[in-house]
């Protein structure tokens, strides 16, 4: 059975690098048809996708982070993480690292969603 | 890139039926027959509901559906239930794997 688990610092100072993990159980990362993702959702708001990562370290962010997001794995240890640089109060959120599927190119839906981990941005 | 347009918020009685509109652009719903849709109750990680537009994944009541017309998808609850009560979000592939959400809406059970 597919599950996903973030961890990572609760607490980062603005201007600083925030950094997650996601540890992934039931399927090896390295040769999983999927895509690995990071979707955000601030504190009473909607969600964003962040981006995604193939095992292969082919990845896709949204444009309106992509300069300051780094998605990447370690096959290793079953884990892909995600950076943020330059990080400000609008980067406060829940952290989601996902699944993303479909039955067939393109990946196209997310499942198996982690429970989700708060970061928040402040000194 | 601004998110899907979604109402608010929509409410209904038990028993009826209620839909969630889901408006994109000609780059992202009306291009892909690639939306899926989300349910998220507070505090907890959201869940599909529907993908590929109008398919239920295994485990999903057949009284969530979904349905497309241009630029705008749709999820439709019937039978609404106390338990339907939650946030729902929309998302929609845009090509070369990036995607985008929907704002959300928060259906109300009367």
């Amino acid at each position: 059975q597919l599950q996903l688990h973030e961890s990572g610092p609760g607490l980062v100072k603005p201007s600083e690098t925030l950094s997650l993990t996601c540890t992934v159980s039931g399927a090896p990362i390295s040769s999983s048809p999927y895509f690995w993702a990071w979707i955000r959702q601030p504190p009473g708001k909607g969600l964003e996708w962040i981006g995604n990562l193939y095992y292969n370290a082919e990845s896709y962010y949204n444009p309106s982070l992509k300069s300051r997001v780094t998605i990447s794995v370690d096959a290793s240890k079953n884990q892909f993480s995600l950076k943020v640089n330059s990080v400000s109060a609008a980067d406060t959120a829940v952290y989601y690292c996902a699944i993303l599927m479909g039955p067939g190119a393109p990946w196209r839906f997310f499942d198996h969603w982690g429970q989700g981990t708060l970061v928040t941005v402040s000194s | 890139q601004s998110a899907l347009t979604q109402p608010a918020s929509v409410s209904g009685s038990p028993g009826q039926s209620i839909t969630i509109s889901c408006t994109g652009t000609s780059g992202d719903v009306g291009a892909f027959y690639y939306v899926s849709w989300y349910q998220q109750y507070p505090d907890k990680a959201p869940k599909l509901m529907i993908f590929d537009v109008t398919k239920r994944p295994s485990g999903v009541s057949n009284r969530f559906s979904g349905s497309k017309s241009g630029n705008t998808a749709s999820l439709t609850i019937s039978g609404l239930q106390a338990e339907d009560e939650a946030d729902y979000y929309c998302t929609s592939y845009t090509g070369s794997s990036t995607f985008i959400f929907g704002t959300g809406t928060t259906v109300t059970v009367l």
